[in-house]
């Protein structure tokens, strides 16, 4: 019973560099979220996807870009990784089910980049 | 603009009393929220929730009150247990948008103290 799995797990970049986060989940959620988290900040998020084929902005978008493979995979790319894109990433997902639902998160990625 | 607040970035409280944190939100769209856990090097874990429709939503030792007036939640813990040491996110959602594109909190560090 997997849920929401992450890859890496972690992550040392040079500046400039790029890299696409992993994302997938085996729950047949149609929605799936991507959080970062920094000391202070809490979650804040980042792209969003409500269904295959869509994808929308968060709180913080500048500097990332999203992929709705499918229904199971969403990923995050940092086309041009900088030190204030150093954090923790999550993943999430959830299912829009009557009035109430939660997201599922996965373990996160703690990507440094220096 | 943090439409999620929580102003106690942490607490501390014996074994077996009550422990209380707080948040308040801006967004009077805002008709569903959560409260999350999460430990370090972990991804968040649901805890509980609650509809707008409700005032007060009980799972075991855990209640969470919404006063709508106010724009306030708050969690309840109580006996608190040493394993509750964690952070508490609580976030909050609009239902019926298609997808739940949930705002989270800074954050409070809860500590229980044997």
């Amino acid at each position: 019973n997997a849920g929401v799995t992450q890859t890496p797990k972690f992550q040392v970049l040079k500046t400039g560099q790029s890299m696409t986060l992993q994302c997938a989940q085996d729950m047949n959620h149609n929605s799936m979220y991507w959080y970062r988290q920094d000391p202070g900040m809490g979650l804040r998020l980042i792209y969003y996807s409500a269904s295959e084929g869509t994808t929308d902005k968060g709180e913080v978008p500048n500097g990332y870009n999203v992929s709705r493979l499918n229904k199971r995979e969403f990923s995050l790319r940092l086309e041009s990784a900088a030190p204030s894109q150093t954090s923790v990433y999550f993943c999430a997902s959830s299912e829009v089910t009557g009035d109430d639902t939660e997201a599922f998160f996965g373990q996160g990625t703690r990507l440094t980049v220096v | 603009d943090q439409q999620v607040k929580q102003n106690s970035p942490s607490l501390s409280v014996q074994e077996g009393r009550i422990s209380i944190l707080n948040c308040d939100y801006t967004n009077s769209m805002f008709d569903y929220f959560l409260w999350y856990k999460k430990y370090p090097a972990e991804g968040p874990t649901f805890l509980i929730s609650i509809s707008s429709i409700k005032d007060k939503n009980e799972d075991g030792r855990f209640t969470v009150f919404l006063n709508k007036s106010a724009k306030h939640l708050s969690l309840h813990i109580v006996p608190s247990q040493p394993g509750d040491s964690a952070v508490y996110f609580c976030a909050a959602s609009r239902a019926g948008s298609g997808t739940y594109k949930y705002i989270f909190g800074t954050g409070t560090r809860l500590k229980v103290l044997a």
